[in-house]
């Protein structure tokens, strides 16, 4: 039983461009969603978050939207660079900090020149 | 920020023996440490929660007598994949969680070991 599903497994996007990456997740105790960003042979490192007590979290080229009635999240990176090639994983917790993380399935971004 | 070493960063050993992987905390003191799996092009699995001083809970369908977590101090913890086989080959990734750090941006990973078993 997935709880966090990423469905789109790749995304290819111009470099400028505006990347948009989903998240879909199904335990209505997820309360703190996170991105990360994972190169390969590396761990992921965070990338940001959101709390379910907001609907929109940003930094920097780095936004993410919440939509908790459609247990829907997104990460919107603008404008992309070709450094932002990588995959990225959604993660979801439920209770405080100190629990664990469940991961989607990652999506796997190509910024082309 | 946190820094979370993991060594060896990969290990090819024969099928029937036993690796050792470390996972330090080199600036924090880590209560809690997680242990990750990923196979190729899939999703990171939690394997098991290492706690300090006390037995790893482990996650639904990972053989704790195959996965042996021992977190014996505040800055390690020790995964032993024991009598590997060929299935065990994976991407093993273990996460510690700063306490000084009140949210989940206090999880920093390590960078990984490639474990192939031949």
């Amino acid at each position: 039983d997935q709880q966090v599903k990423q469905n789109s497994p790749s995304l290819s996007v111009q470099e400028g461009r505006i990347s948009i990456l989903n998240c879909d997740y199904t335990n209505s105790m997820f309360d703190y969603f996170l991105w990360y960003k994972k190169y390969p042979a590396e761990g992921p490192t965070f990338l940001i978050s959101i709390s379910s007590i907001k609907d929109k979290n940003e930094d920097g080229r780095f936004t993410v939207f919440l939509n908790k009635s459609a247990k829907h999240l997104s990460l919107h990176i603008v404008p992309s660079q070709p450094g932002d090639s990588a995959v990225y994983f959604c993660a979801a917790s439920a209770g405080a900090a100190g629990n664990k993380l469940t991961f989607g399935g990652g999506t796997r971004v190509l910024v082309k020149p | 920020g946190a820094v979370v070493s993991q060594h060896p960063s990969w290990v090819i050993c024969k099928s029937g023996t036993s690796v050792k992987i470390e996972c330090r905390s080199l600036d924090f003191q880590a209560t809690t440490m997680f242990w990750y799996r990923q196979f190729p092009k899939q999703s990171l699995m939690l394997m098991a929660t290492s706690n300090e001083g006390s037995k790893a809970t482990y996650e639904q369908g990972v053989e704790k007598d195959k996965f042996l977590i021992n977190h014996a101090s505040l800055t390690l913890s020790t995964l032993t994949v024991t009598s590997a086989h060929p299935e065990d080959s994976s991407f093993y990734i273990c996460s510690a969680r700063d306490p000084l750090t009140p949210s989940f941006e206090g999880y920093t990973f390590g960078s990984g070991t490639r474990l192939t078993v031949v």
